[in-house]
């Protein structure tokens, strides 16, 4: 597709439920990132990928976080136990190089744990 | 490490009027790109400008323009002519491996 589909656009979840957000990155598009963007407005880079390999996932909270992107699938991004704190929009975001060039961007999840 | 810094939360400016916002960054790249993204209420990032910083012109695009100074490391973007539709939320970003955002200015715009 022309654009980055994030799904769903709202998500919420109890405490300790887990979650799983979908991110359909541009056709021909190498990488892809996601981002946690929180109340203060803040972006938080999580993980990124070339291709289905990870590329730096240095802002990942590993106990919890989990993240793939599969051939022919939508790229994932999945929560296990969430906590109040997981409360935030997920952005992800594809480039075709390297984000030197342009990053685009999907509308996001707002995820809400309660 | 690679630093983004935005020093003004908010900034307001009347329509028609021109208004400048801050960013500050730190690399140790020869070679590298920043980036001005705006977050309308709906969220979505949308890249305003985009300097490349081998470049020594600055860039512009229709009522958006960068001053780019390389060796102070500061990248403002101009808003000439400023519209209610500039109202947002404005990020300075710098490119390595990953997009590093700054903390981010939400413009006001005033009839």
């Amino acid at each position: 597709g022309e654009e980055v589909a994030q799904t769903p656009k709202h998500l919420v979840r109890g405490e300790g439920q887990k979650a799983k957000l979908y991110c359909a990155p541009i056709k021909g598009h190498s990488y892809v990132f996601w981002y946690q963007q929180v109340l203060k407005n803040e972006f938080k880079f999580l993980i990124s990928f070339q291709n289905e390999n990870v590329f730096d996932e240095t802002g990942m909270p590993k106990e919890r976080f989990s993240a793939k992107c599969l051939p022919n699938s939508p790229c994932s991004l999945e929560i296990q136990a969430t906590k109040l704190e997981d409360s935030a929009v997920y952005f992800c975001a594809s480039s075709q190089f390297r984000v030197d060039t342009e990053a685009f961007f999907g509308q996001g999840t707002r995820l809400t744990v309660v | 490490a690679q630093t983004v810094t935005q020093s003004q939360p908010e900034m307001s400016v009347q329509e028609a009027e021109t208004v400048t916002l801050s960013c500050t960054y730190d690399t140790s790249e020869s070679d590298y790109y920043l980036f001005w993204y705006k977050q309308p209420p709906s969220r979505q990032m949308i890249l305003v400008i985009r300097q490349e910083a081998y470049k020594q012109q600055n860039a512009t695009e229709n009522r958006f323009s960068v001053n780019f100074q390389k060796a102070a490391k500061s990248f403002s973007l101009k808003i000439s002519d400023s519209q209610l539709g500039d109202a947002a939320m404005y990020f300075c970003a710098s490119p390595t491996d990953k997009l590093i955002f700054g903390t981010g200015t939400r413009l006001q715009v005033f009839p």
